[in-house]
């Protein structure tokens, strides 16, 4: 079975400080890793995947195997990236749907 | 207009009534999914359905059933509330596929369910 941890469910940061929010999976086969974010008074959206890597908002993760990780990583938190993220696994074969971890709430700290 | 709409946004309601959460979407996707989101808990599935003939069950189904009454609509019903269903439900689409956007879901506003 597929699972996704998410270890801290509250991580505060002081403003312009390296943030890094962590994300271990299980899979036995090759999955693929999502960042989704919900802002105050927003819906739920998508931040990265591990396969556009791009760098979102200032944002990156890479995906480590060998290590089973998709940590979300940012060198200077600014106020903006206050909100509740989550990380999220889909299997590229059999049922394909998506499984999110228990999600991390970053607070910026001004 | 938001791509992906829910209804109704917040609901009071009694143990033991019948609700039903409705979604509709025009995002032209086939794939369609109703998950609850609590504190600590995070988003868990409770249904999904890759296409209108199609209807699976998530992790959390027990006490939920879903219709897929057309490409664009997708319900989600408790026959029976009971308070620990008290959460924020979310409906989400996806369109499957080797393109860019395949597997991003796309999410409605939330319906916020509150059962006394």
């Amino acid at each position: 079975a597929q699972r996704v941890t998410q270890p801290e469910k509250l991580l505060s940061v002081f403003k312009g400080a390296p943030v890094e929010l962590k994300c271990n999976y299980s899979y036995s086969g090759s999955p693929e890793l999502f960042w989704y974010v919900q802002y105050s008074r927003q819906r739920l959206q998508l931040l990265l995947r591990h396969i556009s890597r791009e760098s979102i908002k200032g944002f990156t993760a890479d995906l480590n195997k060998g290590e089973t990780s998709f940590h979300l990583k940012k060198p200077f938190a600014q106020e903006e990236d206050s909100a509740m993220y989550y990380c999220a696994l889909i299997s590229n074969f059999g049922n394909e749907k998506l499984t999110f971890g228990t999600g991390t709430r970053l607070t910026i700290i001004p | 207009d938001a791509d992906v709409t829910q209804t109704p946004r917040n609901r009071i309601t009694k143990t033991g009534k019948r609700i039903m959460l409705e979604c509709s979407q025009t995002k032209g996707h086939d794939r369609m999914y109703w998950y609850r989101q609590d504190p600590g808990l995070g988003l868990r599935l409770i249904y999904y359905s890759f296409d209108v003939k199609d209807i699976n069950k998530g992790e959390i189904s027990d006490g939920y059933s879903v219709s897929r009454q057309a490409q664009a609509k997708f319900s989600l019903s408790l026959e029976s509330a009971i308070p620990n269903q008290t959460a924020l439900y979310f409906c989400a689409t996806s369109d499957p596929g080797r393109n860019s956007g395949a597997n991003v879901l796309t999410f409605g506003a939330g319906s916020r369910l509150t059962v006394l």
